[in-house]
């Protein structure tokens, strides 16, 4: 069984850095082809795609956010790491972190709940 | 950026079919996918490549097209089918999501 959780702050200030962590079950990092990949929601609007790491240690950013983005993976602890530097209230959302699909294709077939993040001063 | 464009919002009875429209800018081979999303929970996949059914979803669903036009299905549509669907291309670099179809049973 797949599973996915996010974890963060839930509150920030501007201009600090967020760190998300999503922890996973049921799959490995490690295993070829395999992909988790970040999104964000801000309430009441629509997805963003924000960063993927891969198996491999490939990494791709959204470029309207890459150079505030760093991915990161610790294969042995199932967990897939986000930060984002300098929030700025606009980074305001639900992150979500979800898994790329095994089958060629890049899509995510299974995604944690989410964890809201307020940037507030 | 690849820019998918689909209606705000749609309503229908249940029992008839709806048809979601995604069109996308540029051509995303047959690398469009689909997900629904009810109010506080998170998005859930339907359709991947295209036209191919998610494990444990509804036969009720199907999605076709490709290239830049692209349709989920829902036939008959039930009254738990009331959610916001979005989709989503990973051809082209970034991948980028539609900004959603509201669906409202009447």
């Amino acid at each position: 069984q797949v599973t996915l959780k996010e974890s963060g702050p839930g509150i920030l200030q501007p201009s600090q850095t967020l760190s998300l962590t999503c922890t996973f079950s049921g799959f490995s990092l490690s295993t070829y082809g395999m992909g988790v990949g970040w999104i964000r929601q801000p309430s009441g609007k629509g997805l963003e795609w924000l960063a993927n790491i891969w198996w491999d240690d490939d990494k791709y950013y959204n470029p309207s956010l890459k150079n505030r983005l760093t991915i990161s993976k610790d294969t042995s602890n199932n967990q897939a790491f986000l930060k984002i530097t300098n929030v700025d209230t606009a980074d305001t959302a639900t992150y979500y972190c979800a898994r790329i699909g095994l089958g060629a294709g890049w899509y995510f077939d299974f995604w944690g709940p989410g964890t809201m993040v307020t940037v507030s001063s | 950026d690849t820019v998918l464009t689909q209606s705000p919002a749609l309503a229908v009875s249940p029992g008839e079919r709806v048809s979601i429209s995604c069109r996308a800018s540029e051509g995303v081979n047959s690398y469009m996918h689909w997900y629904q999303q009810k109010p506080g929970q998170q998005p859930k996949l339907l359709i991947y490549k295209a036209s191919n059914l998610a494990s444990g979803v509804p036969a009720r669903f199907s999605g076709s097209g490709s290239g830049t036009d692209f349709t989920l299905t829902i036939d008959p549509v039930e009254a738990d089918d009331t959610a916001t669907y979005f989709c989503q291309q990973s051809w082209n670099d970034p991948w980028t999501f539609g900004g959603g179809t509201k669906l409202e049973l009447k």
